[in-house]
């Protein structure tokens, strides 16, 4: 499978966990982005990183929540002290290069997490 | 505050008829456009983008763009049962050079025989 994985697909926790999801992208793409979807809503960006450089950061992305990109390769984010408004899917999307086709850009399958 | 909106859903059609979905957007520096078809519980698949003024047509769907108007809709012809689905309007910031995209809330279709 070449395409965007993401682990685990579904994560029931306990509020007051912590969490995290992995991502791993297309294997030559350097450029990676993690959106947040609630039901009923359309993603919401949260950050992007090229490369191993977070370069951009969503306000959404309280201090809670940690993501990273060591190496450039797969990327984790962790959220702590989980809430029930944390309850989403978390899309991860992966490009090479980026132009106006929207063609580059590939979407994980996402992984659901639920906070009781 | 950039903002994509999209008409309430959701939309019904019977088979065969045409679906028509519309999106607005606030900021003016949006270059691109995108259209994608979301089925539960999976992640978005694109199925059209759009980057200059006036039509453009794949297959089925075609989209419209009116900057002016700051409006993009989408049109499916002959809709079929399998283009049930939440439709998800995107805009790419022109300012960026990467692929942060703004979502509008997504329009549920539902084609029924």
């Amino acid at each position: 499978d070449t395409g965007v994985s993401q682990d685990p697909r579904h994560k029931i926790t306990k509020r007051g966990q912590n969490v995290t999801f992995r991502c791993d992208p297309i294997s030559e793409h350097n450029r990676l982005y993690w959106y947040r979807q609630t039901l009923g809503q359309g993603p919401e960006f949260l950050t992007y990183f090229q490369n191993e450089a977070q370069l951009e950061k969503s306000r959404l992305l309280s201090d809670r929540f940690s993501a990273e990109r060591p190496k450039g390769s797969f990327s984790t984010l962790e959220i702590q002290r989980t809430e029930q408004g944390d309850s989403a899917m978390y899309l991860c999307a992966s490009s090479l290069e980026w132009d106006t086709s929207g063609n580059t850009i590939y979407f994980g399958e996402g992984s659901w997490l639920t906070v009781v | 505050q950039k903002e994509v909106e999209q008409n309430s859903g959701p939309l019904s059609v019977p088979e065969g008829a045409i679906a028509s979905l519309n999106c607005t957007y606030s900021d003016r520096v949006s270059q691109s456009f995108f259209w994608y078809r979301q089925y539960s519980g999976k992640s978005p698949e694109l199925i059209m983008s759009i980057y200059s003024n006036g039509d453009k047509e794949d297959g089925r769907f075609t989209a419209q763009l009116n900057k002016a108007s700051q409006y993009v809709s989408l049109l499916i012809r002959d809709s079929q049962p399998s283009d049930s689905a939440t439709y998800l309007c995107a805009v790419n910031d022109g300012g960026t050079s990467y692929g942060k995209l703004t979502f509008g809330q997504g329009t549920i279709l539902t084609v029924h025989p």
